[in-house]
């Protein structure tokens, strides 16, 4: 489920390993995803993205995965670098009058050299 | 090259006073948003606004207010400001249909 508290969800690998963010989305009426990533001082920079027609979306060793049977998606990133430690976002948009983007609580990506 | 470019990067205020952030995008799209980020990272929608509608989140306060000179810029002022409102303000534009949306680089606003 969604994470809840005081303190941003964390992830720690090692380099060169695979890693895996997940989130919990709350409308199921939600048709468009995206997964962001958010570095120290800089905006939202977008990943990947995966309309609710797919269960599973490939880029440069990203791997977003759909269930909509249980609202629930993945970012696996392959060969983890130093480079991909950041804050990742998971973003719904359903069909409304305007293309408004609703986030996830975060998850705080910290590679171990 | 800038696509999303917000202005000040940084703005320290006192309580009470008004503000505005300043917005521009030359990525050619139709619709503008504003986002508020929280200490916590937390990022939530604030106002959305194309050229037929502004969209405003139902829990932002009325001393909250988009405007839009333009296609390319939404400014976002802020009347009688409260240390409550002290967060990072991201600026991001995106096209009408299901696609991304761009960030600017945000606003850290403190209110002292």
């Amino acid at each position: 489920g969604e994470s809840v508290g005081l303190h941003l969800p964390t992830l720690s690998v090692q380099e060169g390993d695979n890693s895996i963010i997940n989130c919990a989305y709350s409308n199921s009426a939600s048709d468009y995803f995206i997964w962001y990533k958010q570095e120290s001082g800089k905006g939202p920079q977008f990943i990947i993205d995966i309309r609710s027609n797919m269960d599973k979306r490939q880029g440069q060793r990203v791997t977003v995965l759909l269930n909509k049977t249980v609202k629930h998606l993945s970012l696996q990133i392959a060969a983890t670098q130093p480079g991909d430690s950041a804050v990742y976002f998971c973003a719904e948009m359903g069909q409304t009058g305007a293309n408004n983007l609703f986030f996830g609580t975060g998850t705080r990506l910290t590679v171990i050299p | 090259d800038t696509a999303v470019s917000q202005t000040p990067k940084y703005l320290v205020t006192q309580m009470g006073n008004d503000k505005s952030i300043k917005c521009e995008q030359n990525l050619g799209h139709d619709t503008m948003y504003w986002y508020k980020q929280d200490s916590k990272k937390f990022l939530k929608i604030m106002f959305s606004y194309n050229n037929k509608e502004l969209i405003i989140n139902e829990t932002v306060p009325n001393r909250f207010s988009p405007k839009s000179p333009d296609k390319a810029h939404l400014n976002l002022h802020i009347n009688s400001l409260e240390l409550g409102d002290s967060a990072v303000y991201f600026c991001a534009s995106g096209r009408e249909t299901n696609t991304e949306a761009f960030f600017g680089q945000g606003t850290r606003l403190t209110v002292v």
